[in-house]
């Protein structure tokens, strides 16, 4: 059966510090990975997605994430995180199987 | 295009007593979920439709029914609510469903079993 882990329950960084949140996932077969960001309050909107081809996929807000199929591996990242990123990150397997979450505080 | 839209927002229930989430989507999208979202167990798929007629079971579907006589409306029943469903859940929609396209979520019915 198909599972995801992400690593980090909470996460809490600075302004203009760098992001990397952990999603690795358990299926032999070909998979479509997504990454959902939940703002307080708010509904799961979608971040990024991966289904094939270029694994470094780039999404909204400046988010990326590296799809690394050796590793199961595909977190997410982001250069320099601003307070308005304070939010709830979900990571999915084939949009049926979701991440724990992690959820992330910036401090300004 | 209003999107996904469910009602309730909140709804208090006691034990036993039975209830109906809405969920309607104006996308005509043929793939629509049902989810809970707990803390620290992220989102559990509850059940979910390929089209009108059409549904089956997700990962906990137990305490739930659900049926699909149009497109546009997927709603969830709780037979009788235990306060193991409190919970927050969200309805979503998809062209295609499977992994295969987008999932556009509703804002969600928090509820609270007593």
């Amino acid at each position: 059966a198909q599972s995801v882990s992400q690593h980090n329950h909470h996460v809490i960084l600075s302004e203009a510090a760098s992001l990397e949140l952990g999603c690795n996932y358990s299926y032999g077969g070909t998979v479509n990975l997504f990454w959902y960001v939940q703002y307080p309050g708010q509904h799961l909107q979608l971040l990024l997605k991966y289904f094939s081809g270029d694994p470094l996929v780039k999404g909204i807000k400046g988010f990326e994430a590296e799809f690394i199929k050796s590793k199961f591996s595909f977190n997410l990242r982001k250069p320099s995180v601003q307070w308005s990123d304070t939010a709830e990150y979900f990571c999915a397997v084939s949009e049926v199987r979701f991440g724990a979450g992690t959820r992330l505080t910036v401090k300004p | 295009n209003a999107g996904v839209t469910q009602t309730p927002k909140f709804q208090v229930l006691k034990t036993g007593q039975s209830m109906t989430l809405q969920c309607a989507q104006d996308m005509n999208h043929e793939y629509m979920s049902w989810y809970r979202q707990d803390p620290g167990m992220g989102l559990r798929l509850i059940h979910y439709s390929v089209g009108a007629g059409i549904t089956d079971q997700g990962e906990v579907p137990n305490g739930y029914n659900v049926s699909r006589s149009t497109t546009e409306d997927f709603p969830l029943r709780l037979l009788s609510a235990a306060p193991s469903q409190t919970s927050v859940y969200f309805c979503a929609s998809s062209s295609s469903g499977q992994g295969v396209e987008t999932q556009y979520f509703g804002p969600g019915t928090r509820l609270l079993v007593l």
